[in-house]
């Protein structure tokens, strides 16, 4: 079972659609991070977020950590094909290993 | 190296052999993580090591898996008598420091199949 839930579970949007992709859990983390896998790859880390309400924008993604760190989400603003692929958030318990959420599957059709 | 390195990338075992699956993490990363990906799932919870020391370990789903690091740096991870629900990508994560909320490094995984 995962603590954090993702949502939604699929997503298929055509090239230049902003889309945004939502992570939730009834736990408090102390740093929430957002990963993307392509197939037959690990995840990659995106970026992390340690503070409530924390806004962090990398390009066309902006990911926000909710103010009572139990929640994240992601925006991808103009979607491109080279955005597919799928995202995982992860958060930080107190135990010393990430919990995944169950991950977003994005495809961007051209 | 420059990355987290896994070996093999593709493993087929028959139900009932034993596998050993090998992770090189960055050179210096004080942690390592292992993790169970199933298809279309996030990754799941293993083992985790800080240096040599295995400080958690209660995500190996029975006591058929065992993981080892007896140096700090490569690390094992062995399935005894495999049976066919352990078929999954087996992920390694390495991160310097001695919590990993900095971020981990992920290898490519180990596909592992039992037929």
């Amino acid at each position: 079972t995962q603590l954090l839930e993702q949502s939604p579970q699929f997503l298929s949007i055509q090239e230049g659609e902003n889309l945004t992709v939502y992570c939730n859990s009834s736990s408090v983390f102390s740093s929430l991070q957002w990963y993307r896998q392509e197939p037959g790859e690990g995840p990659v880390l995106l970026v992390t977020v340690v503070t409530g309400g924390e806004v962090k924008k990398l390009k066309r993604l902006t990911f926000q950590f909710g103010d009572a760190r139990k929640d994240s989400s992601l925006h991808i603003t103009a979607a491109q094909p080279g955005d597919t692929g799928l995202y995982l958030c992860a958060g930080e318990t107190g135990r010393r290993a990430l919990t995944f959420g169950s991950g977003t599957r994005l495809q961007v059709q051209p | 190296g420059a990355g987290v390195s896994q070996s093999p990338r593709y493993k087929v075992a028959k139900r009932g052999q034993d596998v050993a699956l090998r992770c090189d993490p960055i050179s210096g990363h004080v942690s390592l993580f292992w993790y169970q990906q199933a298809l279309g799932q996030g990754p799941e919870f293993l083992t985790y090591f800080q240096n040599e020391a295995q400080l958690d370990k209660s995500g190996l789903p029975s006591d058929r898996f065992f993981a080892e690091r007896p140096e700090g740096s490569v690390s094992t991870l062995k399935i005894q008598r495999t049976q066919q629900e352990d078929s999954a990508v087996y992920l390694c994560a390495s991160s310097p420091r001695g919590r990993g909320d900095y971020g981990y490094t992920f290898g490519s995984g180990t596909r592992l199949t039992v037929v």
